[in-house]
């Protein structure tokens, strides 16, 4: 079965730190990848996502994504965070032959202190 | 763009009760997920359809558990009777299909219901 690994539980960095949040995923065939943020009390919300072409993809506010395939990774980054990204993040993925079918990872908890 | 319609918000029942949640999905999507989501469990996929037919319940947690999409435009998630371990939020997504080899597009939440059993 497919699955989607989040290995960062619970991240604490302070204004302007760089991020790193990790996902790995075990399926062998073409995927589309996914990050989705939660803020407080929110609903889930997009924040980029990656079908083909570029594996560098950039989304909302500031984020970006790398597709390494080799490592069946889809890591998010962004360069200087801020107290508003204050989020969960999750990682997703849909595989070809699933169907709509999402597999979503187990999220991380960012927490930026000012 | 309304966006995924979820009712009501929030839910407080006593244990016994009959709860239906209710999702209205963005017009044109032909696939529509219920998912729940605690803080011991994260989130996890209940049940999801494809062009209102249901194609995965496996994830539905017991028979007091049912969900219905009668149109394209309507979906039910209903607990009978409702228990304690059901208090979470629920949350409704909707997709469409790219193409038929079976990619997904994004899938759009709503805001979710808060369900308070007692």
């Amino acid at each position: 079965a497919q699955s989607v690994s989040q290995h960062n539980h619970h991240v604490i960095l302070s204004e302007a730190a760089s991020l790193e949040l990790g996902c790995n995923y075990s399926y062998g065939g073409t995927v589309n990848l996914f990050w989705y943020v939660q803020y407080p009390g929110q609903h889930l919300q997009l924040l980029l996502k990656y079908f083909s072409g570029d594996p560098l993809v950039k989304g909302i506010k500031g984020f970006e994504a790398e597709f390494i395939k080799s490592k069946f990774s889809f890591n998010l980054r962004k360069p200087s965070v801020q107290w508003s990204d204050t989020a969960e993040y999750f990682c997703a993925v849909n595989a070809q032959g699933t169907g709509n079918q999402f597999y979503f990872g187990t999220g991380t908890s960012l927490t930026v202190i000012p | 763009d309304a966006g995924v319609i979820q009712s009501p918000r929030h839910e407080v029942t006593e244990m016994g009760q009959e709860v239906t949640l209710r999702c209205k999905p963005i017009s044109g999507h032909n696939s529509l997920f219920w998912y729940r989501q605690t803080m011991m469990r994260g989130l996890e996929l209940l049940i999801y359809f494809n062009n209102n037919v249901p194609i995965d319940d496996s994830g539905m947690p017991e028979d007091r558990f049912s969900a219905k999409m009668p149109n394209a435009s309507f979906s039910t998630l209903k607990i009978q009777p409702s228990e304690p371990r059901d208090s979470a939020v629920y949350f409704c997504a909707s997709s469409s299909v790219l193409r038929a080899s079976f990619y997904s597009d994004t899938q759009y939440f709503g805001p979710g219901t808060r369900l308070t059993v007692l």
